[in-house]
């Protein structure tokens, strides 16, 4: 059964970046899978990020393109996200998923974790 | 605004059926069978309800089914239970990867 836990700080300051880890566990990061992370501001939906294979190749929303860089550490078996330049507007629930790029489908979610963006 | 339209909410009594609709365009969910839906409870990840447009992962519940109609997706659940209290979330390729703006579902 494939795991995923995400990690990082719970607040980030106005103008800084967001860090986040994903640890996969039950599954290597190396299989045929594309990795992604979801995010949900509080009482709202569902927001695609971005994903990584474990090549070193991305895609990610092109509205936070400019912003946006995950990348992956296979001797870990973990994926990271990190948002510069962060607002208010990006305090939300972080999620990583795995996704089915053949099919289109995340059959495989973290729990999440919440990001606040304060001074 | 997602490109993926979805209604806001839809409400039904226990043992009804409820249909939740998600419309994009001839470009994605009409030129392609890769919609699929979550359920989502407060406070809790989303799980995968419907992939490829009607399939069933092993474990979710023969009352949800998937279905197309040109460019709107549709997923159905009959025989309403409690439990199914929740929001649902389409996804899809259009343009890029893209969530559906969601649907609270009321059991009445």
């Amino acid at each position: 059964q494939v795991q995923l836990q995400e990690s990082g700080p719970g607040l980030v300051k106005p103008s800084g970046t967001l860090s986040l880890t994903c640890a996969v566990s039950g599954g290597s990061i190396s299989s045929s899978n594309w990795w992604s992370w979801v995010r949900q501001p509080p009482g709202k939906g569902l927001e695609w990020i971005g994903e990584i294979f474990h090549s070193g190749s991305t895609n990610y929303n092109p509205s936070l393109r400019s912003r946006v860089t995950i990348s992956v550490d296979k001797s870990k078996n973990q994926f990271s996200l990190k948002l510069s330049s962060v607002t208010a507007a990006d305090t939300a629930v972080y999620y990583c998923a795995r996704h089915d790029d053949l099919w289109n489908f995340f059959d495989y979610w973290g729990q999440g974790t919440l990001v606040t963006v304060s001074s | 605004q997602s490109a993926l339209t979805q209604p806001a909410s839809v409400s039904g009594s226990p043992g009804q059926s409820i249909t939740i609709s998600c419309t994009g365009t001839s470009s994605d969910v009409g030129s392609y069978n890769l919609v699929s839906w979550y359920q989502q409870h407060p406070g809790k990840a989303p799980k995968l309800m419907i992939y490829e447009g009607s399939k069933r992962p092993s474990g979710v519940s023969n009352r949800f089914s998937g279905s197309k109609s040109g460019n709107t997706a549709s997923l159905t659940i009959s025989g309403l239970q409690a439990e199914d209290e929740a929001d649902y979330y389409c996804f899809s390729y259009a343009g890029s990867k893209v969530f559906g703006g969601g649907t609270k579902l009321t059991v009445l």
